[in-house]
């Protein structure tokens, strides 16, 4: 059984600075990293996607993958209060992902104005 | 560009009483279909997944079921509710060979 481990936060960041959100997860053979947003009472929406050892940046947001230590993050900068939701890390179930995803619990983000 | 629709957005449902909850994905042809459930305070449940018409795989036993009629349709359903089926119940589609996944708007669901 795959796991995904997450801070549960809250993560309290002024608005303005970075906010890093950690993940780590325990199947070492993991090819394939999401990042997905759920703001309070909304369904998740995949924000980033990460594939290989490094930084992947798109916008405000970067992701960093790390497989040898099994830790993936997610950065934001330049943060804002409309940042504020939940993030949730992702790994399929298998390679080829047809049997859907594993998700970490989440971590609650507040940008405090 | 690829849309998908989940209804109704809530409802509030006597135990015992029946549950279909709707999914259907367009823009795109044979998509692997899941259905999640998030309870309060819990995190995201993969409760079925299908990669394609009448081909249906379960996680977790439970009073749920779940038909692919159609390529793009996906059917949640339960004979009797109980109090531990309420939850956000999730649609989700992801494309043939992909991983990404996306998710629909979300059903409410109260038993009561």
């Amino acid at each position: 059984q795959k796991e995904v481990e997450q801070n549960s936060g809250p993560l309290s960041v002024p608005e303005g600075a970075i906010a890093s959100l950690n993940c780590t997860y325990s199947d070492r053979g993991s090819q394939s990293f999401f990042w997905y947003r759920q703001y309070s009472g909304k369904s998740p929406e995949l924000i980033m996607s990460i594939y290989s050892n490094g930084d992947k940046e798109d916008g405000r947001f970067t992701a960093q993958l790390n497989k040898a230590s099994q830790y993936v993050s997610l950065l934001i900068r330049d943060s804002q209060p409309s940042d504020s939701a939940t993030y949730l890390c992702a790994v399929p179930y298998s390679g080829g992902g047809a049997d859907g995803l594993t998700f970490g619990k989440g971590t609650h983000l507040i940008i405090q104005p | 560009s690829q849309t998908i629709h989940q209804w109704p957005a809530t409802l509030v449902q006597p135990v015992g009483s029946p549950l279909s909850l709707e999914c259907t994905v367009e823009g795109t042809s044979n998509p692997n279909l899941y259905w999640y459930r998030q309870a309060a305070g819990r995190g995201l449940q993969l409760l079925f997944y299908s990669v394609g018409i009448g081909q249906i795989s379960s996680e977790v036993p439970q009073n749920l079921s779940a038909s692919r009629p159609q390529d793009r349709q996906f059917i949640l359903s339960s004979k009797k509710l109980l109090l531990s089926d309420s939850g956000f119940y999730l649609c989700a589609w992801s494309a043939a060979g992909n991983t990404e996944a996306f998710f629909g708007q979300g059903t409410r669901l109260t038993v009561v």
